[in-house]
């Protein structure tokens, strides 16, 4: 069984402040991670992934994740938060190629000026 | 390269009717997966689909069906409506042999059961 805790369902950041959105993770398997980001009235957006490998992931838009498998973490940070990044980023974990994904209860994004 | 479409955009049915929601994968994509996103919640898992089968199954009942055709596209009904079942509904694509499990969604279809 696998599941996702984020931590913290509404974050406010200042515009240029440093962006750092929580998730732990429990899988009984090696774990592949994703983070997706969804806009008002949208579909999900793929940011990033971690499949195997290097733990240091970068994604589009300047977000990049680490996955600490000591700690169950892949912590999604963006050093400068711009107005464009406020929606609601999901955080879900998967048991390996094309296996569904579980995802978190999402954190909402508020960027303030 | 058109990404993962589904239609209708929204949809308005009362309690105890069925409703078919669409889904046509990103080209090159065998594979379809649906989601249910109830509102305030993350989405969770319906079913997966590959080569016409179901391949995986959430925690959903039987009221939950779904079909996909040889061209990868996909249909999912629900039948006998509840309240209950209102929510966005998302289909995601991806490839089964050869990748590494992303997936790839459409823009959803937002049912509302009255």
């Amino acid at each position: 069984a696998q599941s996702v805790t984020q931590l913290g369902s509404h974050v406010s950041v200042s515009e240029g402040a440093l962006v750092l959105l929580r998730c732990n993770y429990s899988s009984s398997v090696p774990p592949y991670l994703f983070w997706y980001v969804q806009y008002p009235n949208q579909g999900l957006q793929l940011l990033l992934k971690y499949t195997t490998g290097a733990t240091l992931v970068k994604g589009i838009n300047g977000f990049e994740a680490e996955f600490k498998k000591s700690e169950t973490s892949f912590h999604l940070t963006k050093p400068s938060a711009h107005m464009s990044d406020a929606a609601e980023y999901f955080c879900a974990v998967s048991a390996g190629t094309a296996s569904k994904l579980t995802f978190g209860t999402g954190t909402r994004l508020q960027v303030t000026l | 390269d058109a990404g993962v479409t589904q239609s209708p955009t929204h949809l308005i049915k009362t309690r105890g009717q069925q409703v078919t929601l669409r889904c046509s994968p990103k080209s090159g994509h065998d594979t379809v997966s649906w989601y249910q996103q109830a509102l305030g919640q993350g989405p969770q898992f319906i079913f997966q689909y590959y080569e016409e089968e179901e391949r995986q199954r959430g925690n959903f009942p039987d009221r939950f069906s779904g079909h996909q055709f040889p061209n990868y596209s996909s249909e999912l009904n629900v039948n006998a409506l509840l309240l209950g079942d209102s929510a966005l509904y998302l289909c995601a694509s991806s490839k089964l042999a050869g990748e590494t499990d992303t997936q790839y969604f459409g823009p959803g279809t937002r049912l509302t059961v009255l």
